[in-house]
């Protein structure tokens, strides 16, 4: 059964501390991992998608990062704006649906 | 933003009694779909739509149908509310299977309360 499980669950960081998340995948045959970041109130928003391993992704201050069995969402000096649950789901081959991990709510403290 | 709009954003209803809930897109995507949230579940898929008319069950069906008439619009009906419906409802839009190829992009859901 294809699964997705993320850790932590809840981060609490200072201004500027540099930290990352970890998204642990089990799927027959990736064909996208996802990340999303999900503010209060709102729906996921998408941030990127890895292919293969070894490919990163950058945007801003945040850069994701792919194994052949986790994603790394690494977040370099994070600022109050940052504080949300960010979310990583996998796609497997031939599948019709992601399958999404129970997200780290991320906390910045200024 | 992506163009989705699901309606109602809130709403309040008791047991037993029927539940629509919409979703519509301004992208003209072909494949749509309903996911619910809840704290330790996570997004779990409900339905999704690949065409007019073309629905298919995902992982938490039971209780819930769907009917898609339209290209832009996707209705989950819940045919007699229970409590374990209360959730969080988001439908997503992609232009590919699953969301494989391309992202899903989410509405801002539909807060749903079954007393």
């Amino acid at each position: 059964e294809d699964q997705v499980t993320q850790s932590p669950e809840a981060l609490r960081l200072q201004e500027g501390e540099s930290s990352s998340l970890n998204c642990s995948y089990t799927v027959s045959g990736l064909r996208g991992l996802f990340w999303y970041r999900q503010d209060p109130g709102k729906g996921p928003e998408f941030l990127f998608t890895l292919y293969s391993a070894g490919e990163e992704k950058e945007k801003e201050r945040l850069k994701a990062t792919l194994t052949k069995k986790e994603s790394f969402l690494h977040i370099t000096a994070p600022k109050p704006e940052d504080s949300a649950t960010y979310l990583c789901a996998a796609g497997s081959q031939g599948a019709q649906k992601l399958v999404f991990g129970q997200g780290t709510r991320l906390t910045i403290n200024p | 933003d992506a163009g989705i709009t699901q309606s109602p954003r809130h709403k309040v209803t008791e047991t037993g009694t029927p539940v629509t809930l919409r979703c519509h897109q301004t992208e003209n995507h072909r494949y749509m779909y309903w996911y619910r949230q809840d704290p330790g579940h996570g997004l779990r898929l409900i339905h999704y739509s690949y065409g007019v008319k073309d629905t298919d069950k995902g992982e938490v069906s039971d209780g819930y149908s769907v009917s898609r008439s339209k290209t832009e619009d996707f209705l989950l009906t819940l045919e007699s509310a229970t409590s374990s419906q209360t959730s969080v409802y988001f439908c997503a839009i992609s232009e590919s299977a699953g969301g494989a190829d391309s992202p899903l992009h989410f509405g801002n859901g539909t807060r749903l309360t079954v007393t």
